[in-house]
Order: structure tokens, then C-alpha cells, then sequence
């Protein structure tokens, strides 16, 4: 299986603050990567496939970016509504697997 | 807009078995792969099964391979997942969800919860 490792766990962000999580799968998955956000109760949410590729209605201000094994999602000024828990997930090959996560907090 | 909506969850007791279904709406659901994902209470995410469009190729993980069975129904834009012998670890909230192996996971149910407990 292929094992994604995000980081950090967690991290706390001032409003406007440029945040970055990054992801780093165990082999080469190509472009094969989704970011997803979930916000507490409620069920994820695409953001970005293929690495980059904004998700249509996502804002502007998160971006992504990889290939190969390491990838990342970066979040610029930082928004209240941008709070919660954002996993990576490769789907290259099966099983489909995700990262652990990673909470996002205001400061 | 896309829609899937889950039903079928509740309390079972282990050993028990459950069926969950998923109302697919605002797409042509005969053209895209399902697949079933949970997520245990305060843990992250985890793939269950996928089925093609079809439903002619049908994939699990080790973790439920030989007690679950996926299904669909197109024709009631329907997907189903059969859960039988289920214990404790089963203890879930169960997403269907559109895409599969090299096709990005782009919508999510809002999720159906399974308890498991005597």
C-alpha cells in the first residue's frame, strides 16, 4: 500500500497568515493527488486534484502543487471559514489511501 | 448540482449485518465509478470499495474484503454497500463518494453513521 505522510498534524495561523501543509507519498503516484477539507461534522470537501487543479468554487487563495513523492498545499491569507481538517490522498493505486491530516487553527 | 445522499445506518450488534445506500442526483450516475469511504469516530479516512460505472469491476480493501459487498443500481442511480459479520473496528461514519483509482474523489455524501455494539 501506498502510505501518504502529511505535515505537520497540526498548526495554529493568524487570519491573512500564508499557510502550507505538505504531503509525501511512499512511491511515485505521478499527479495523482487530491486535497480535501472537513470541516468539524460535516463531510469533506474536494479542493484540488491532479496536484493543482483548482476544484470549481474553490477559492483562489489555495493552491497545490508536486509531483512524484512530495506535494503541497499552500493557503494564502487565511480565512475563519478556512478552519478545520485538510487531508491528502493519492489515487494512483488501490487501496486508495490519505494521509492523516492535518488541523488547521486560528492563533 | 451533484448530490449523494446516504441512508441505512443505526446501531447492530457485532456479528450483525447492515445495508447502506446512496441516492445519487445531478449527474448521469451510469457513467462514474462509486466508492464506498468510513471514518471511525475522531480518525482520519479510510477507502473501502470502489465499482465501475458499470459495475463489472468491483475492488476492496483487505480490511473488509469477504464481509462487504458493494453494488449499484443505475437505473435507480443507486449504489449500496452490504455489510455482514461486522465488529467493533466497523464502528463508523460511511461516505459514498464519486471517483476511484486514477480518478480524483470530487463529491462526498454527507455520511451515514454505523455503531456496532452489543
Amino acid at each position: 500500500d501506498i502510505q501518504m505522510t502529511q505535515s505537520p498534524s497540526s498548526l495554529s495561523a493568524s487570519l491573512g497568515d500564508r499557510v502550507t501543509i505538505t504531503c509525501q507519498a511512499s512511491q511515485d503516484i505521478t499527479n495523482y493527488l487530491d486535497w480535501h477539507q472537513q470541516k468539524p461534522g460535516k463531510a469533506p470537501k474536494l479542493l484540488i486534484y491532479d496536484a493543482s487543479t483548482l476544484q470549481t468554487g474553490v477559492p483562489s487563495r489555495f493552491s497545490g502543487s508536486g509531483s512524484g513523492t512530495q506535494f503541497t498545499l499552500t493557503i494564502s491569507n487565511l480565512q475563519p471559514e478556512d478552519i478545520g481538517t485538510y487531508y491528502c490522498q493519492q489515487y494512483d493505486n488501490l487501496p486508495l489511501t490519505f494521509g492523516g491530516g492535518t488541523k488547521v487553527e486560528l492563533k | 448540482q451533484v448530490q449523494l445522499v446516504e441512508s441505512g445506518g443505526g446501531l447492530v450488534k457485532p456479528g450483525g449485518s447492515l445495508r447502506l445506500s446512496c441516492a445519487a442526483s445531478g449527474f448521469t450516475f451510469s457513467d462514474y465509478y462509486m466508492s464506498w469511504i468510513r471514518q471511525a469516530p475522531g480518525k482520519g479516512l479510510e477507502w473501502l470499495s470502489y465499482i465501475s460505472s458499470s459495475g463489472t469491476s468491483i475492488r476492496y480493501s483487505d480490511s473488509v474484503k469477504g464481509r462487504f459487498t458493494i453494488s449499484r443500481d443505475n437505473a435507480k442511480r443507486s449504489l449500496f454497500l452490504q455489510m455482514n459479520s461486522l465488529r467493533a473496528e466497523d464502528t463508523a461514519i460511511y461516505y459514498c463518494a464519486r471517483g476511484a483509482d486514477e480518478l480524483p474523489t470530487d463529491y462526498w455524501g454527507q455520511g451515514t453513521l454505523v455503531t456496532v455494539s452489543s
